[in-house]
């Protein structure tokens, strides 16, 4: 079965800093992994997706993930953050396209000026 | 542009009463799935869809019934409600097609007393 680990359940940075999220995964073969953003009260937004090709994949917002399979990782980072950013981060990998998604816990990022 | 929606967004239910949670999609998306999002444990399959007529079972179905009678729409029913049912439930739609993206709903809080 496949799984999902993000080791941070909150993270405080600073405006302006950079931003790496964790997010480990489990599964057996060569997985599609995603990253997906809830603001407060909202739905899921999806910020990037990796399905073969090139490891780094760029996403929308200024965002990047880069997929490590040697070390079963899709960590999420951004260069320098903005308050907007503040937000629930989800990782979540599938056996096939976008179908029956497995989630992690999620990160709680937090933004301090 | 109405994408996934939801209905209602919010709604109390007593232990033992039943609802419909409604989901509609104008996408003409063949796969469609529900979630719950509870607290520490990012969200969770409930049941999917990968076309009308046919739906089958995710993580967590125990408590929830589905049909889907038409492409568009796939709603979620509890029978009998329990408090441990209490979570935000979120509809999503994607083609199936590998190299897309699952849109989601912007939710529905159920609270069940």
């Amino acid at each position: 079965a496949q799984s999902v680990t993000q080791p941070d359940i909150h993270i405080t940075v600073s405006e302006g800093a950079s931003l790496e999220l964790r997010c480990n995964y489990s599964y057996g073969a060569t997985p599609y992994l995603f990253w997906y953003v809830q603001s407060p009260g909202q739905g899921l937004q999806l910020l990037l997706k990796y399905f073969s090709g090139d490891t780094l994949v760029q996403g929308i917002k200024g965002f990047e993930a880069e997929f490590k399979r040697s070390q079963s990782s899709f960590n999420l980072r951004k260069p320098s953050v903005h308050w907007s950013d503040a937000a629930e981060y989800f990782c979540a990998v599938s056996p096939f396209g976008n179908e029956k998604l497995t989630f992690g816990t999620g990160t709680r990022l937090t933004i301090i000026p | 542009n109405a994408g996934v929606t939801q209905t209602p967004k919010f709604q109390v239910l007593k232990t033992g009463q039943s609802m419909t949670l409604q989901c509609a999609q104008d996408m003409n998306h063949e796969y469609m799935s529900w979630y719950r999002q509870d607290p520490g444990m990012g969200l969770r399959l409930i049941h999917y869809s990968v076309g009308a007529g046919i739906t089958d079972q995710g993580e967590v179905p125990n408590g929830y019934n589905v049909s889907r009678s038409t492409t568009e729409d796939f709603p979620l029913r509890l029978l009998s409600a329990a408090p441990s049912q209490t979570s935000v439930y979120f509809c999503a739609s994607s083609t199936g097609q590998v190299n897309t993206e699952a849109f989601f709903g912007q939710g529905t809080r159920l609270t069940v007393v």
